[in-house]
């Protein structure tokens, strides 16, 4: 079936240090990627999203690369601020369904 | 353009009521769907309206059901709650059902005494 792994927080990071949030997945076709973010009392925003291997998808100093090979979608920031905190998602769009990841809880502290 | 709009954003019922939420999408969207999200199961999905038709359900009981109508906003209902049905209820449009975007409202907090 269809599924997303992402690594378990919660994440305590120093500002400035570097981020790296593991995300896998299991999918039947050619699915879309995407990293979502929720702040605190907010909905999920779009992050940014990839649509096919290889695709790097940028935002806001974030990044992440749809690996097919490793069927990886790995969120990476060089330097977090604490404005960053919040729960991050990862997802897949495959057969008119998307497919979210657990979350990964982040905090940054100054 | 107005983003994804949830009513009511907090809502406080007893176990064995019913209850509606409300979403209306971004205009232009025809596909809506609808989440629920708690700390211990995360974000799960409900189902997806498209063009006034359920097309794709979730795993949750017949107690939770949804329409849309024909300018795309949508409701679900749950009837008969329960104490776990206390949740953070997202709704999510796209312009169509597939691989698009997905934009999320701020949610309706739902709690069940």
């Amino acid at each position: 079936g269809n599924s997303v792994t992402q690594m378990e927080g919660p994440v305590t990071l120093s500002e400035e240090a570097f981020l790296t949030i593991n995300c896998t997945y299991t999918a039947t076709g050619y699915p879309s990627l995407f990293w979502y973010v929720q702040y605190p009392g907010e909905g999920l925003q779009l992050l940014l999203k990839a649509t096919k291997a290889d695709d790097k998808g940028s935002n806001k100093g974030f990044e992440a690369t749809y690996r097919k090979e490793t069927t990886s979608f790995h969120l990476e920031k060089g330097s977090v601020q604490v404005s960053d905190s919040a729960v991050y998602f990862c997802a897949l769009v495959t057969g008119n369904q998307f497919y979210f990841g657990t979350g990964t809880s982040l905090t940054v502290i100054p | 353009k107005a983003g994804v709009t949830q009513t009511p954003r907090y809502l406080i019922k007893t176990r064995g009521q019913q209850v509606t939420l409300s979403c209306s999408p971004i205009s232009g969207h025809r596909s809506v769907s609808w989440y629920q999200q708690t700390p211990g199961q995360g974000l799960q999905f409900l189902f997806e309206y498209f063009s006034e038709t359920q097309r794709n359900k979730g795993n949750f009981p017949g107690r939770f059901s949804g329409r849309q109508f024909s300018n795309s906003r949508s409701e679900m209902n749950v009837s008969t709650l329960e104490l776990g049905d206390s949740a953070l209820y997202l709704c999510a449009s796209s312009m169509t059902s597939g691989k698009e975007t997905q934009y999320f409202g701020p949610g309706t907090r739902l709690l069940v005494l």
